[in-house]
C-alpha cells in the first residue's frame, strides 16, 4: 500500500533553515510528480511546490519562491524540501503528497514552528 | 491566481441529513476540480477528482458535480464519520489553489 512519511519538522528561529524529508513506499516513486502542501494552525491548505518524477520540472508558489527548494532522490524514494529564510508565517503542518493534478495520497504531516 | 470560494464556511446538520457545499472559481476551470475531506488532526483524503469522479472506496453518498466556475459536493444521508472539513481544489492552472474549507458539524 502507498505510504508517505514526513520527517524533519521542529522549532526554528526566524531567518533559520530546516530540511523536510518524505519517504515513499508502495509505488514506483520515480513515476510520479510529488508536491509539498502546508496548513497553518487552524487554517486552510496551501500548495507550495511540485517536482516531476525525473526532477526536470519544478514549480513554486510565490509565497515560497526563492526561499524553499524542492528536490528528490529516486534511488532513496525520498522527497525533500529545503526551507531557508524562515518566517513566523511559515509555521504550519507540512504534508507531502503524491501528485500530478490530483493529490491522491498524503503523508501524516510534520509540524514546523518558526518562533523566537 | 485562481481563487476558489467555498460556501458555507461552516454547516451544522444531523445524521441522516443531506448537505451541499459549493465552490466557485474566479475563472472558467472546466471540470478541473478535486474535493478532499479532512478529519481533525489528520491529513486530507481525496474524495472526488475531475469534478465528479468518485475515488475508489469512497461511499456513493458523496457526489460531485459542476463545470466552468460552479461546483458542488453533495453528501446524502450523513453518517457520523462524515463530520469533517471539506476542501475543493483547482488544477486548471498553477499555482494549484484550494478553497478555504467548509467545516461540517454535527
Amino acid at each position: 500500500q502507498v505510504q508517505l512519511v514526513e520527517s524533519g519538522g521542529g522549532l526554528v528561529k526566524p531567518g533559520g533553515s530546516l530540511r523536510l524529508s518524505c519517504t515513499a513506499s508502495g509505488f514506483t516513486f520515480s513515476d510520479y510528480y510529488m508536491s509539498w502542501i502546508r496548513q497553518a494552525p487552524g487554517k486552510g491548505l496551501e500548495w507550495l511546490s511540485y517536482i516531476s518524477g525525473s526532477a526536470d520540472t519544478i514549480y513554486y508558489a510565490d509565497s515560497v519562491k526563492g526561499r524553499f527548494t524542492i528536490s528528490r532522490d529516486n534511488a532513496k524514494n525520498s522527497l525533500y524540501l529545503q526551507m531557508d529564510s524562515l518566517r513566523v508565517e511559515d509555521t504550519a503542518a507540512y504534508y507531502c503528497a503524491r501528485s500530478g493534478d490530483v493529490f491522491d495520497y498524503w503523508g501524516q504531516g510534520t509540524l514546523v514552528t518558526v518562533s523566537s | 491566481d485562481i481563487q476558489m470560494t467555498q460556501s458555507p464556511s461552516s454547516l451544522s446538520a444531523f445524521v441522516g441529513d443531506s448537505v451541499t457545499i459549493t465552490c466557485q472559481a474566479s475563472q472558467d476551470i472546466f471540470s478541473y476540480v478535486n474535493w478532499y475531506q479532512q478529519n481533525l488532526g489528520r491529513a486530507p483524503k481525496l474524495l472526488i477528482s475531475d469534478a465528479s469522479k468518485l475515488e475508489t472506496g469512497v461511499p456513493s453518498r458523496f457526489k460531485g458535480s459542476g463545470s466552468g466556475t460552479d461546483f458542488s459536493l453533495t453528501i446524502s444521508g450523513l453518517q457520523p464519520e462524515d463530520f469533517a472539513t471539506y476542501y475543493c481544489q483547482q488544477y486548471d492552472k498553477l499555482p494549484y489553489t484550494f478553497g478555504q474549507g467548509t467545516k461540517l458539524e454535527i
